[in-house]
């Protein structure tokens, strides 16, 4: 297990098409976390998972957003009717239940989407 | 809600010096972890050091530590004997330690190491 996967690592779309994005978390983590990063920006919370339960979406994530994680393994974020405004680098973290460690998040590198 | 602050852009300094990066934070919780994360050019976060509220000794990694006053909400981070593998965006981070844990950021400071 070499970390936290992320695919694709850049994705440019045309204003109104769909796009999904795929994060592949360490194994035994049991909580997965999407955030989003504008330039200039630190990481803005979108959206967090225990196993496969979605507990809790920012006010960030418009209804053209959605993400699963099925069977408590990899997640998926789906961004409908893409806006110019979507541009920016998705992050997906991962990390065991804090109350069996506390190392923290490990995070991947990030799929860069650019809506032209 | 939590906020955080850094109030440093850009920060340069020579090889082999001693930098120190500033965040201030807010929150009214008084059960908290903050964090300090390093973010090369197109590469990944990763952590550099942790520091846990209720610990009153400040946290030290190797050639990276903390100087954390709780009263004041200040979490600052030196990185003494600087390296060329330093140069990178550095986020200050908060999160309180129940519910979902997410991490609050701040802005950033770009630091570049001149060789």
């Amino acid at each position: 297990d070499t970390g936290v996967s992320q695919d694709p690592r850049h994705k440019i779309t045309k204003r109104g098409q769909n796009v999904t994005f795929r994060c592949d978390p360490i194994s035994e983590h049991n909580r997965l976390y999407w955030y989003r990063q504008t330039l200039g920006q630190g990481p803005e919370f979108l959206t967090y998972f225990q196993n496969e339960a979605q507990l809790e979406k920012s006010r960030l994530l418009s209804d053209r957003f959605s993400a699963e994680r099925p069977k408590g393994s990899f997640s998926t974020l789906e961004i409908q009717r893409t806006e110019q405004g979507d541009s920016a680098m998705y992050l997906c973290a991962s990390s065991l239940d804090p109350g069996i460690s506390n190392y923290g998040y490990t995070f991947g590198s990030g799929t860069r989407l650019t809506v032209v | 809600a939590q906020t955080v602050t850094q109030s440093q852009p850009e920060m340069s300094v020579q090889e082999a010096e001693t930098v120190t990066l500033s965040c201030t934070y807010d929150t009214s919780e008084s059960n908290y972890y903050l964090f300090w994360y390093k973010q090369p050019p197109s590469r990944q976060m990763i952590l550099v050091i942790r520091q846990e509220a209720y610990k009153q000794q400040n946290a030290t990694e190797n050639r990276f530590s903390v100087n954390f006053q709780k009263a004041a909400k200040s979490f600052s981070l030196k990185i003494s004997d600087s390296q060329l593998g330093d140069t990178a965006m550095y986020f200050c981070a908060f999160r309180v330690n129940f519910g979902n844990e997410k991490l609050t950021f701040g802005t950033g400071t770009r630091l570049t190491i001149i060789p």
